[in-house]
Parts: C-alpha cells; structure tokens; sequence
C-alpha cells in the first residue's frame, strides 16, 4: 500500500484557493489518487479521483505530475462550510484494502 | 442515487448487551466495508465483503461479528464489548472504480 504524507493542518481565509498536496513517493502504476471530505459527525465523502494529469469536477481539482509522486487537491474560493478534513488516499483499482491516512484539518476563517 | 442508510444512529449499550448495527444500500456495490471511528483520528478499516463475502478482516477482535446476509445488507453484530468500543462505526460501499460511499454512521456508546 502507498503511504502518503499530508499536512496535519491549514487555516486560509473565505474566497481564497486552498491547495493541499500530498505526498505519496511509492505509488504504483495500478494505484488511483482518491480524495474525501469528512465533516464532523459525518461519514467522508468522495471529491474527486485521478490518474495523471488533471481531473477537474464541479467541486474541485487534482493536478498531478508526471511522476505522480505527489497530487495537489485545489478548492477554489473556499467559504466557512469548507471547514473539514480532507483525506488523501491511493488505492489500487481492485484492491478493496481502503485505508485512510491521518488527513488535512482545513479552517477556513472570516 | 449515493446512499447508504445506517441505522440505529445513537446506541447505548452496556457490557452484557448484545446488539446489532444495520447498513443497507440500493446501489447494486460489490463490496461492503465497515469502519471504526474515534474522535479526530481517521477511520479504521474493520472489515470488507465482496460479492457477499469477507475478503478482508483487519484482526478485529471477535466480540465484532460481521454478517452479510444478501448483497444489499450489512449488518455488525456486537457482544460484550468494552468501553474502549465507543465511537463512530461507518458503513461504505463501492463497485470496481474503489470510490466508496460512506453512511452517516452509528454513534456508538459502551457504558
């Protein structure tokens, strides 16, 4: 399983671009970049997944370099309700092993 | 429609007790998963069944017992737990792609 290395923690402020990257040096060529959202009390809920390149949906993008050794989540002109933890996560297409990594505790301020 | 319906939402229970937790999803997922979740640490894989069978049991001690009685249903059966076992558990779904669908999960309280 790759591990990956995300910052503990982030403040940014109401109708910034927040980006958060994650490390994850020892991905493999079947491995896929999955990224959630967990509010408290809440189950996490999916964002966004990719490959290379870029991926880009109605709530964010994930950029990822041609060595896919890191990915960077972009939340843009975040507000108060962005406020969770956001999860990277690298899981093989077929393998059901779906382990979640310490996350990113995002708060967006006023 | 990405739903997965947890019930019950907040369980009390004591030492003795044995209850059962339910998930149920409409989505037609291979694979079931169930996860432990303490206060702001990550969720801990459990268990997973594929095509209603464990594939996966992360050492979980036996007082856990996971059922899936048909592939819409997941139910977590507990006896004599401790109250160490308190948290949130959540169920998930997800077919090939591995995107997975989370419940809004079962409040669980050992006393």
């Amino acid at each position: 399983l790759a591990k990956t290395t995300q910052p503990i923690s982030m403040d940014s402020y109401e109708g910034q671009e927040v980006n958060i990257t994650c490390s994850h040096n020892n991905i493999a060529t079947n491995d896929y970049i999955t990224w959630y959202q967990q509010f408290p009390s809440q189950g996490p809920r999916f964002i966004i997944q990719g490959y290379k390149t870029k991926v880009t949906n109605e709530v964010a993008s994930l950029f990822i370099p041609a060595d896919r050794k890191s990915s960077t989540l972009s939340l843009p002109r975040v507000s108060l309700s962005d406020t969770a933890v956001y999860y990277c996560l690298v899981v093989q297409r077929r393998d059901d092993k779906i382990i979640f990594g310490k996350g990113t505790r995002l708060h967006i301020l006023p | 429609d990405t739903e997965v319906t947890q019930t019950p939402k907040h369980l009390v229970m004591g030492m003795t007790n044995k209850k059962s937790l339910k998930c149920e999803q409409h989505m037609g997922h291979r694979a079931m998963y169930w996860y432990k979740q303490k206060a702001k640490k990550p969720p801990e894989l459990m268990f997973v069944y594929s095509y209603e069978k464990l594939s996966i049991n992360e050492s979980v001690p036996s007082r856990f017992s996971p059922e899936c009685p048909n592939s819409s249903l997941l139910n977590l059966h507990l006896h004599a737990l401790q109250p160490e076992d308190s948290a949130l558990y959540l169920c998930a779904s997800s077919q090939e792609l591995n995107t997975i669908y989370f419940g809004e999960g079962s409040w669980l309280t050992v006393v």
